[in-house]
């Protein structure tokens, strides 16, 4: 039983390039959750997706967008980056049901250093 | 003041002594309660997830929530080096976002 799987492990970036992430939630889960981790830092939500559609969103700037796609797999991309979003982006699954919270199991993130 | 305050350590220990990791929290509206294990390099491994308020034991760890103080607790039992790692606490309301604490970094020495 695959967990989440997140791809790259790694990536270096200049500032204002673009960065795509990937993720592909646990079998039998069906929302996908992308947090930032600073070095040192608890993970920050960025933003949740369900039924290809963003259903939350945290404190992030529109330069960081994403897409579920419909076999739930889903994509965090980061546009015009800065020194600042130099960290390890983590991917959540879970799976969403009516009236109760499902706990949340993360991949082992993306490290992302910007030069 | 954060939503969700944990201090970051480090801590060290002893093989075979009993680690409490605690956090506090603010926000009333939290009613499922967390505790993620991270390795150096690695992603959140969850260990405890708890709803409202009570104890909850799972082999060598037990979690506590006491939502009237808005106090939340990890025990470790017989702590083990391979328990060195750093300990998240994460706090859920009614929506899917969690809340995190800063983690504390937990060495135990053999």
């Amino acid at each position: 039983d695959a967990g989440v799987t997140q791809s790259p492990t790694h990536l270096i970036k200049t500032r204002g390039q673009q960065v795509t992430l990937r993720c592909s939630p646990k079998s039998g889960h069906d929302t996908v959750s992308w947090y930032q981790q600073a070095l040192g830092q608890g993970p920050q939500f960025i933003f949740q997706y369900y039924e290809e559609e963003e259903r939350q969103r945290g404190n992030f700037p529109d330069r960081f967008s994403g897409h579920q796609f419909p076999n739930y797999s889903s994509e965090l991309n980061v546009n015009a980056l800065l020194l600042g979003d130099s960290a390890l982006y983590l991917c959540a699954s879970s799976l969403s049901r009516r009236g109760t919270n499902q706990p949340q199991h993360f991949g082992d993130g993306t490290r992302l250093s910007i030069l | 003041q954060k939503e969700v305050e944990q201090d970051p350590g480090p801590l060290s220990v002893p093989e075979g002594a009993i680690v409490s990791l605690n956090c506090t929290y603010s926000n009333s509206a939290f009613q499922y309660f967390m505790w993620y294990r991270q390795y150096s390099r690695k992603g959140p491994e969850l260990l405890m997830y708890t709803y409202s308020s009570g104890n909850k034991e799972d082999g060598r760890f037990t979690a506590q929530v006491d939502k009237s103080s808005k106090y939340i607790s990890l025990f470790i039992r017989d702590s083990q080096p391979s328990d060195s790692a750093t300990y998240l606490c994460a706090c859920q309301g009614g929506s899917e976002k969690l809340v995190f604490g800063k983690g504390t970094k937990l060495t135990v020495n053999p």
